[in-house]
């Protein structure tokens, strides 16, 4: 079946450290792939997408994630964390055949110590 | 562009009632999306409107659910006979395309006592 998954349910770090979260999907044809954020009390937000151009992609907030093929991941980077930044982080994936309907992961809830 | 919005946010109910959540997509949109999120879960889909016609609908849309869409503008989710099961945030997303570039609500909270 067509999933993807997150690897840690928590991750923490220091404010101004690197941010990584990670993500793999499963499929041998690459699907669409998302990363969305989703702040306390708020609905998600899309953070950034690949849709099979360039392989980093930049989002907001300083956020971008590399698609590998090889390794059929998608990994969220941030070079410095900031307080703000402190959110649950969901991996989605759109897959071929489907109508826009997002694959998600569990979600990675990222805290970011002073 | 006033967003995705959900009506009501929170929903207590005891266990056997029937329940109903409105959703207000973009206004040009023509797709609509329902999801439902657990604690600890990332959001499930559940079904999948382009304007009126409802296109796709998840194993997970039991007989007790329903939705609707008429006149392909807003939606509504109906959980007949409700179980503590159900509990869960009911969220409603829209978009203009088949993109997978989803605009979501606020989500409509679930609680069944």
């Amino acid at each position: 079946a067509q999933s993807v998954t997150q690897l840690g349910s928590h991750v923490s770090v220091s404010e101004g450290a690197l941010v990584l979260l990670r993500c793999n999907y499963s499929s041998s044809v690459p699907p669409y792939l998302f990363w969305y954020v989703q702040y306390p009390n708020q609905g998600l937000q899309l953070l950034l997408k690949y849709t099979s151009a360039a392989t980093l992609v930049k989002g907001i907030n300083g956020f971008e994630a590399e698609f590998k093929k090889s390794e059929t991941s998608f990994h969220l980077t941030k070079p410095s964390a900031h307080m703000s930044d402190a959110a649950e982080y969901f991996c989605a994936a759109v897959y071929g055949g489907s109508q826009g309907n997002l694959i998600f992961g569990k979600g990675t809830k990222l805290s970011v110590k002073p | 562009d006033t967003g995705v919005s959900q009506d009501p946010r929170h929903k207590i109910t005891k266990r056997g009632q029937n329940v109903t959540f409105r959703c207000d997509p973009i206004s040009e949109h023509n797709r609509l999306y329902w999801y439902r999120q657990t604690l600890g879960q990332g959001p499930e889909f559940l079904t999948y409107f382009q304007n009126e016609a409802q296109l796709e609908k998840s194993r997970l849309l039991s007989d007790r659910f329903s939705a609707e869409r008429p006149k392909g503008s807003f939606s509504t989710l109906e959980i007949q006979r409700t179980e503590q099961g159900d509990s869960a945030m009911y969220l409603c997303a829209s978009s203009p395309r088949a993109s997978g570039e989803l605009f979501f609500g606020e989500g409509s909270r679930l609680t069944v006592l």
